[in-house]
């Protein structure tokens, strides 16, 4: 059975600040997305990771792709509040057939 | 460019009906899936339809159906409603599923 799971699950931080989350997964994939979900409010594609390796950014937010460790990472760099949102990851091994999401990385972005 | 529209938004239903929910993708985008979120079980999986094709089905009862029609609309059906069945129920299009996808508001279900 496919387990996603993000660390931390709640994540505080103060603007300016750079973190990381992280996403792992059980079994062998090399497809991963990214979410952010603001309360309250519907999802929001962020990447979409197709291959070993694969690092894409957009503004403040970078991801990448470890297959081999079964790993993807979120990297937030000087954040700002606008950041505040629930961000998840989701794992697909088999073209949707085993579709299954993270729990949710909470973050709050202090001033 | 219109985005991805879902009606109802709400609903509010007693155990034992069945409700029908409905997606109107972006155009152009052929690929249609369907999500449940509950504060319990967290983001489902549900299905996913390609050009009116149910191409993948997530781990949920028979209780959960969909199609989708010639021009991507997409509609989802639950019958013989549980109180577990209470959720949001979020659909999103893309070109293809590997493709970004974009969400519609959802359509938050509650079932008395």
């Amino acid at each position: 059975e496919l387990k996603v799971e993000q660390n931390p699950l709640f994540l505080s931080m103060q603007e300016g600040k750079n973190y990381t989350i992280y996403c792992n997964y059980s079994t062998t994939s090399d497809r991963l997305y990214w979410y952010r979900q603001d309360p309250g409010k519907s999802l929001e594609s962020l990447f979409v990771l197709l291959s070993n390796g694969a690092v894409k950014q957009e503004g403040r937010l970078m991801a990448s792709l470890d297959t081999k460790a079964r790993l993807s990472t979120l990297h937030i760099t000087a954040a700002v509040h606008d950041l505040s949102a629930t961000y998840f990851c989701a794992v697909d091994t088999y073209y949707g057939q085993n579709f299954v999401f993270g729990p949710g990385t909470r973050l709050s972005v202090l001033p | 460019k219109a985005g991805v529209t879902q009606t109802p938004r709400y609903l509010i239903k007693t155990r034992g009906q069945q409700v029908t929910l409905s997606c109107s993708p972006i155009s152009g985008h052929r690929s249609v899936s369907w999500y449940q979120q509950t504060p319990g079980q967290g983001l489902q999986f549900l299905f996913e339809y390609f050009s009116e094709t149910q191409r993948n089905k997530g781990n949920f009862p028979g209780r959960f159906s969909g199609r989708q029609f010639s021009n991507s609309r997409s509609e989802m059906n639950v019958s013989t409603l549980e109180l577990g069945d209470s959720a949001l129920y979020l659909c999103a299009s893309s070109i293809e599923l590997t493709d970004t996808q974009y969400f519609g508001p959802g359509t938050r279900l509650t079932v008395l």
